[in-house]
C-alpha cells in the first residue's frame, strides 16, 4: 500500500538557517504529494503541492520538487524564521482505482522549532 | 462559513461509552472527510463522502466507529463501546472537487 516516510524530528534551527526536511513514498500509479503545516494551536493547512514529476511546488519561500526517480519531495527553505516554527506532514494522494483526490496518506510529521 | 469546525473541542469520556463528533464543513464543498491522529503521528484517513454517502469508509479500524452526513452538509462521526486505543484527535475535512482539503481544528477525544 501507498507510504510516506519523513525524516525523524524535532528539527532544531536558529534563524536563517537553511531548512531541509527529508520526505520518500510508496505509491501505486502516480500520486500527487502535498506539504501540510500545524502551527500551534491551529488545524493542518496546506502549505504546497505538486501534482506531477518535476513540478516544483512553492509558497511562503518554502519549496519541494516531485523527483519521481528517487520517490522524494523534500520540502526546503532558504531562510527560516521563527514564525516557521511548526510541525510539518509529507502527504500523497493516489488517485489509482478512482480514489479521491482528497484521500490523502501521511508521514508522522517533523516538528520544527527555529530560534531567534 | 468561515472555516471547517468541530465541536466538540475535547471530549473525555469513559471505557465502554458512545460519543458522537460533529463536524460542519465549509458552505458549498461537497466532499466531507474523518481522519485520526495519534499522538505523534500523522492523520490517518477514515472515511469519505461524497454529498450525502459514504463513498470510502475503508479507513473505519471496525464496525464501532460509523459516520453519517444526511442532509450533505454536516457530519456525525460516531463511536461505540469505546476503548482506550481510541484516545487521539478526530480531524474533519472538507473541499469542493479538485480543490485543497481544508481541515477543522480537530476533536481531541481521551477515553479513560
Amino acid at each position: 500500500g501507498d507510504s510516506v516516510t519523513q525524516m525523524e524530528g524535532p528539527v532544531t534551527l536558529s534563524e536563517e538557517a537553511f531548512l531541509t526536511i527529508n520526505c520518500t513514498y510508496t505509491a501505486t500509479g502516480y500520486p500527487s504529494l502535498f506539504w501540510y503545516v500545524q502551527y500551534p494551536g491551529e488545524g493542518l493547512q496546506l502549505l504546497l503541492k505538486a501534482t506531477k514529476a518535476d513540478d516544483k511546488g512553492s509558497n511562503k519561500g518554502f519549496e519541494a520538487t516531485y523527483r519521481k526517480e528517487t520517490t522524494s519531495f523534500h520540502l526546503e527553505k532558504g531562510s527560516v524564521q521563527v514564525s516557521d516554527s511548526a510541525v510539518y506532514f509529507c502527504a500523497l494522494s493516489s488517485m489509482a482505482g478512482g480514489t479521491s483526490y482528497g484521500k490523502l496518506t501521511f508521514g508522522q510529521g517533523t516538528i520544527l522549532t527555529v530560534h531567534p | 462559513g468561515a472555516g471547517v469546525s468541530q465541536t466538540p473541542s475535547n471530549k473525555v469520556t469513559e471505557k465502554g461509552k458512545y460519543v458522537e463528533l460533529r463536524c460542519d464543513p465549509i458552505s458549498g464543498h461537497t466532499a466531507l472527510y474523518w481522519y485520526r491522529q495519534s499522538l505523534g503521528q500523522g492523520p490517518e484517513f477514515l472515511i469519505y463522502f461524497q454529498g450525502t454517502g459514504a463513498a470510502d469508509d475503508s479507513g473505519l479500524p471496525n464496525d464501532r466507529f460509523f459516520a453519517v452526513r444526511p442532509e450533505g452538509s454536516v457530519s456525525t462521526l460516531k463511536i461505540q463501546r469505546t476503548e482506550r486505543g481510541d484516545s487521539a484527535v478526530y480531524l474533519c475535512a472538507s473541499s469542493q472537487k479538485a480543490g485543497g482539503l481544508f481541515f477543522g481544528p480537530g476533536t481531541r477525544l481521551t477515553v479513560l
